[in-house]
């Protein structure tokens, strides 16, 4: 069974970081895509990253670009979004979703863990 | 900046068939697309149906299809009972990497 379980999330003020992790399980980590993608309660779902297999090729939506970074350690089963100069515009649920393989499909997703921007 | 539209609500008689749609604020949605659906009910992470156009994902009951129809893709849910009462979403694949969701359409079944 696949488990993604994201960790990280919390309150942060305007300008500050953070560091979200997800955890996969129950498949071979490295061969898929692996995104993130986040949720403003009651509103709509917004695509914000995903990382290939390798690790190698990355793509960002423009509203994130510059200031988050997605990274994963296939030896240690995670992927990693790395949030700089976090705005208010940031708050968010931030749910990380297993991909493809060869294409990047949107396929199984965790639970989430929220981020909270704000003075 | 690419729009993905979606019909904001939907309603739908128990045991009825409900089509939505979702499309692009310009130009038409193709198989390269590679269209993604996903329900979410409320207070519950979203649930991909759909991805490649018509694949179900693992365990989504056949009554879930997905289709190109005309210039956009179409989840069409055959049957409806109460429980596919949530939210869909569709989210679509852009040249360049990225991918974008529509807004959503709330789904009713009365």
């Amino acid at each position: 069974e696949v488990q993604l379980v994201e960790s990280g999330g919390g309150l942060v003020q305007p300008g500050g970081s953070l560091r979200l992790s997800c955890a996969g399980s129950g498949f071979i980590f490295s061969d898929y895509w692996m995104h993130w993608v986040r949720q403003v309660p009651g509103e709509g779902l917004v695509w914000v990253a995903r990382v290939k297999g390798d690790g190698i090729e990355v793509n960002y939506d423009d509203s994130v670009k510059g200031r988050f970074t997605i990274s994963r350690d296939n030896a240690r089963n995670t992927v990693d979004l790395q949030m700089n100069s976090l705005r208010v515009d940031d708050t968010a649920v931030y749910f990380c979703v297993k991909g493809g393989t060869t294409y990047s499909y949107l396929l199984e997703w965790g639970q989430g863990t929220l981020v909270a921007v704000s003075s | 900046q690419t729009v993905v539209t979606q019909e904001p609500s939907f309603s739908v008689s128990p045991g009825g068939t409900v089509t939505l749609t979702c499309g692009l604020s310009s130009g038409s949605v193709s198989t390269r697309n590679y269209p993604n659906w996903c329900q979410q009910i409320s207070g519950q992470s979203p649930r991909t149906l759909i991805y490649n156009t018509n694949t179900r994902a693992s365990g989504v009951p056949d009554r879930f299809s997905g289709s190109i129809l005309g210039n956009k893709a179409a989840l069409t849910i055959t049957g409806a009972q109460a429980d596919d009462e949530s939210d869909y979403f569709c989210a679509l694949y852009m040249r360049g990497g990225t991918w974008v969701f529509g807004g959503g359409t709330k789904l009713t079944v009365l």
